[in-house]
């Protein structure tokens, strides 16, 4: 295991609904990264957050939304919600040292699964 | 921008024999990383091995190892003596450059390997 948690592990909601996914990082981690994962895809980037600010984000519309707190844990925020936000949501956490240096691994959790009715 | 192609229909292989899942790429930074990802039904990413852009011999942990071809932007990573717990999806991921602002992960579409006993 890696020590990333996310909850919940299943969840069903309706369009036009709001949601929201959370992720405990791996202690001392201070980066949370959120992918979503459609159906026999490849994740896909959402964004990040380094030390309780977004740092990069991905081809998501604004209805994606994010939080990282003081304890580095995060929150995914989907509004509206659209059929085709069904999906696996992985978040990542790792250390990152803000300067030019070594890559540093991403652990994942395991997944939080939103299907949209 | 960057891209990596994984373009294997599912794998079949022998329990105790080797296997190479191909993974290619695509970039216009001069420094990147490469990472191969384990994926069981669980949903759970979990790390294998990692091939900086700048190192100078191929990676190797334990049973896999990374057949790095820089020239032809190749990124294949070998199993060797399957065994069956080793079925599962794999994901190819580049991260770069290693001075960018976020450390986003791009994915291929994945490979799925069944391993039979």
């Amino acid at each position: 295991e890696t020590g990333v948690t996310q909850s919940p592990t299943h969840l069903i909601k309706t369009r036009g609904q709001q949601v929201t996914l959370r992720c405990s990082s791996q202690s001392g981690h201070n980066t949370v990264s959120w992918y979503q994962q459609a159906l026999g895809q490849g994740p896909q980037f959402i964004f990040q957050y380094y030390r309780e600010e977004e740092n990069g984000r991905g081809n998501f519309p604004p209805r994606f939304s994010g939080l990282q707190f003081p304890n580095y844990s995060s929150e995914l925020n989907v509004n509206a919600l659209e059929l085709d936000d069904s999906a696996l949501y992985l978040c990542a956490s790792s250390w990152e040292p803000g300067l030019a240096g070594s890559y540093n691994e991403q652990f994942f959790g395991p997944g939080t699964r939103l299907t949209v009715l | 921008a960057q891209k990596i192609t994984q373009t294997q229909p599912g794998m079949f292989v022998q329990e105790k024999e080797a296997v190479t899942l191909d993974c290619t790429y695509d970039t216009s930074d001069p420094s990147y990383g490469l990472f191969w990802y384990k994926q069981p039904s669980s949903g759970e990413m979990i790390f294998l091995i990692y091939q900086g852009s700048y190192d100078q011999q191929n990676a190797t942990e334990g049973r896999y190892s990374l057949n790095f071809q820089k020239a032809r932007k190749s990124a294949n990573l070998v199993i060797s003596a399957s065994q069956l717990g080793d079925s599962a999806m794999y994901f190819c991921a580049m991260r770069g450059p290693i001075t960018g602002a976020n450390s986003k992960l791009t994915f291929g579409k994945g490979i799925t390997l069944s391993v039979r006993p």
